[in-house]
């Protein structure tokens, strides 16, 4: 596709209960990143994935949260056990490592993924 | 550790003056910054971008200026309009393009 996808664009889910969030990157963005935002706060680091080095898990809140990604393609987030303090929009966003020739490129972001937990 | 900071979680302006977005940051080897803009319900979308290189660079009425020395970037809006409302995130990078994002400020531009 044209840019980063993110599905479900909207989850609501009950307290207790397993979600899976989807990111399909912009193809050939060996770089990925996981952020959420809670209401009202900035964007908090989640995780980081680049090619085939062992991903930056520095931001995930607890052990509830994982993440995998399939070579340099899809990432999915997976929040086990969910609690109403997980309630945010989870975003998504790809770059490339460098241009070619050095140049430096921005980050793309997906739309997000808005869950509720309830 | 955050490393990179925008102090102000919100600014108001008037329509037509000017907006200053500040943003700080700590790792010297930052060589690359970056400003986001936020609406409500979707994802940031790039906005102005700077090299260490430069100390300023200008897209319209974006200007984003650099002061390595001081370790701060500011992003000036002029005049502002009531489109510029959202939220502004400054992003920096090293060598290995690994973005580091701020908390973001909120604008609000009043007509």
């Amino acid at each position: 596709g044209a840019g980063v996808s993110q599905s479900p664009s909207n989850k609501v889910t009950e307290k207790g209960k397993d979600v899976e969030l989807r990111c399909d990157p912009i193809s050939g963005h060996t770089a990925l990143y996981w952020y959420r935002q809670r209401l009202g706060q900035g964007l908090e680091f989640l995780i980081y994935f680049q090619g085939n080095s062992a991903p930056d898990k520095s931001g995930l809140p607890s052990d509830r949260f994982s993440a995998e990604r399939t070579g340099e393609s899809v990432s999915t987030l997976t929040i086990q056990r969910t609690q109403q303090e997980d309630s945010a929009v989870y975003l998504c966003a790809s770059s490339l490592f460098r241009l070619r020739g050095g140049r430096r490129t921005e980050a793309f972001f997906g739309q997000g993924t808005r869950l509720t937990v309830v | 550790d955050q490393q990179v900071k925008q102090n102000s979680p919100s600014l108001s302006v008037q329509e037509g003056r000017i907006s200053i977005l500040n943003c700080d940051y700590t790792n010297s080897m930052f060589d690359y910054f970056l400003w986001y803009k936020k609406y409500p319900a979707e994802g940031p979308t790039f906005l102005i971008s700077i090299s260490s290189i430069k100390d300023k660079n200008e897209d319209g009425r974006f200007t984003v200026f650099l002061n390595k020395s001081a370790k701060h970037l500011s992003l000036h809006i002029v005049p502002s309009q009531p489109g510029d409302s959202a939220v502004y995130f400054c992003a920096a990078s090293g060598v290995f393009n690994k973005f580091y994002f701020g908390s973001g400020t909120k604008l609000n531009v009043k007509p």
